[in-house]
């Protein structure tokens, strides 16, 4: 079975440039998430998506990031302008929704965005 | 919201024991999580534990919870050089929402 699929692997950008990352879930897993891991943090939310709706967006800085996840498939997050700032790690994530357990969540390996 | 710690770094040498400890400060957390993250790769789930038990075994994993201390530990028995990652340790709090701790490098010495 496939996992988490991400691309780009790698993004190197100068400031005020757009930025898109994407992401392919497991087959089957409705929650999608999308992580920010800066150097030598854990991974802080960004956005969770049940289906194509975002139930939790409230740690998503919306003055310069987008997500949408339409057909409750794919998903995108994009960062325009990027800023320096914004150089780290973007995880996805999925999971199958409705389980007793929430916290078995399946990770890419993660778009490392690098602003200059 | 949660605060989950831990510490940055643990080197042991292979074969002997390894402990990452973690102290999260909500007490409504439902599931505790150990998650391992390898160079250049995402996190990978090893374990997890319920909120209602005190010791969870799992092969060479043994996860142990102290609800009154807010307090829970990885043993990882015969440490391999295989098992050189990032240890994070996770908590579900309200909103089902996972809080990650800042991850402790496990390095494994010959």
């Amino acid at each position: 079975e496939a996992g988490v699929v991400q691309s780009p692997r790698y993004k190197i950008i100068e400031k005020k440039q757009p930025v898109a990352f994407w992401c392919n879930p497991i087959s089957g897993h409705n929650t999608l998430y999308w992580y920010l891991q800066n150097l030598g943090q854990g991974p802080e939310l960004l956005i969770r998506y049940e289906n194509e709706e975002a139930v939790d967006d409230s740690q998503l800085p919306k003055d310069r990031f987008s997500a949408e996840r339409l057909k409750g498939v794919d998903s995108t997050l994009k960062i325009q302008p990027a800023e320096l700032g914004d150089s780290a790690v973007y995880l996805c994530a999925s999971s199958a929704s409705g389980g007793a357990n929430t916290g078995e969540l399946f990770f890419g390996e993660g778009s490392r965005l690098t602003v200059l | 919201g949660e605060d989950v710690e831990q510490s940055l770094f643990l080197s042991v040498r292979e074969g002997d024991s390894s402990v990452i400890n973690c102290t999260y400060t909500d007490s409504s957390s439902t599931y505790l999580y150990w998650y391992k993250q390898e160079p250049g790769a995402g996190l990978q789930l090893l374990t997890y534990i319920f909120s209602n038990m005190d010791m969870k075994q799992d092969q060479r994993l043994t996860v142990l919870l102290n609800k009154k201390d807010k307090h829970l530990s990885l043993r990882i028995a015969d440490t391999q050089t295989g098992d050189s990652a990032i240890y994070f340790c996770a908590g579900e709090g309200t909103a089902s929402k996972l809080t990650f701790g800042t991850g402790t490098r496990l390095q494994v010495t010959l």
